[in-house]
């Protein structure tokens, strides 16, 4: 298995909605990763984890909340967003330490606040 | 701090043709990763081709290659034959393995037609 699986693909929620994004991978990937893009813009780091551990939160307001239950799974828990939060959310995987450091990018979910 | 530019905002190319797409990059450090990422209109974020700072050999992948200039810390990708499912995004980007993040500095892009 190559993949990056993201979870759902498209994600309409009020501004007082709970929601999660779901991201699985099962390479062995000890490093995943949560970017938001704007649309023709390059993605943007919000969070990293490393060997489930949260290593980067790139000063991302609190109604995002990452979590990482095990090697294979990242979630990203949403409350009370604001339509500016509305974009595409990519997860990524990578394996550090193995001279390689690419990342393996989900497909994304399309995520719009209403 | 490292920064990644992409000067070129949209190009275009003849199918079958030769197409170069630019991207210079800054850093102070000696040791780190180079990447172009494509991102067709489904969205998916595809690695291209990648290079480690340390090699001198430019990495090619099929029809895809880089000129790698260190000395003047420039990353072109270079696509040969150029294909209608080549038409996308690019980016390029950038990686200090030593800063133990593994964070992409992203450039802003290239949006690439191929023209049938």
């Amino acid at each position: 298995d190559t993949e990056v699986t993201q979870t759902p693909k498209h994600l309409v929620m009020g501004m007082t909605n709970k929601k999660s994004l779901k991201c699985e991978q099962h390479m062995g990937h000890r490093a995943m990763y949560w970017y938001k893009q704007k649309a023709k813009k390059p993605p943007e780091l919000m969070f990293v984890y490393s060997y489930e551990k949260l290593s980067i939160n790139e000063s991302v307001p609190s109604r995002f909340s990452p979590e990482c239950p095990n090697s294979s799974l990242l979630n990203l828990h949403l409350h009370a967003l604001q339509p500016e939060d509305s974009a595409l959310y990519l997860c990524a995987s990578s394996q550090p330490g193995r001279g390689n450091y690419g990342y393996t990018f989900g497909s994304g979910t399309r995520l719009t606040v209403v | 701090a490292q920064t990644v530019t992409q000067s070129q905002p949209e190009m275009s190319v003849q199918e079958a043709e030769t197409v170069t797409l630019s991207c210079t990059y800054d850093t102070s450090e000696n040791n780190y990763y180079l990447f172009w990422y494509k991102q067709p209109p489904s969205r998916q974020m595809i690695l291209v081709i990648r290079q480690e700072a340390y090699k001198q050999q430019n990495a090619t992948e099929n029809r895809f290659s880089v000129n790698f200039q260190k000395a003047a810390k420039s990353f072109s990708l270079k696509i040969s034959d150029s294909q209608l499912g080549d038409t996308a995004m690019y980016f390029c980007a950038f990686m200090n393995p030593t800063s133990g993040t593994y964070k992409y500095i992203f450039g802003t892009g290239t949006r690439l037609k191929v023209l049938a």
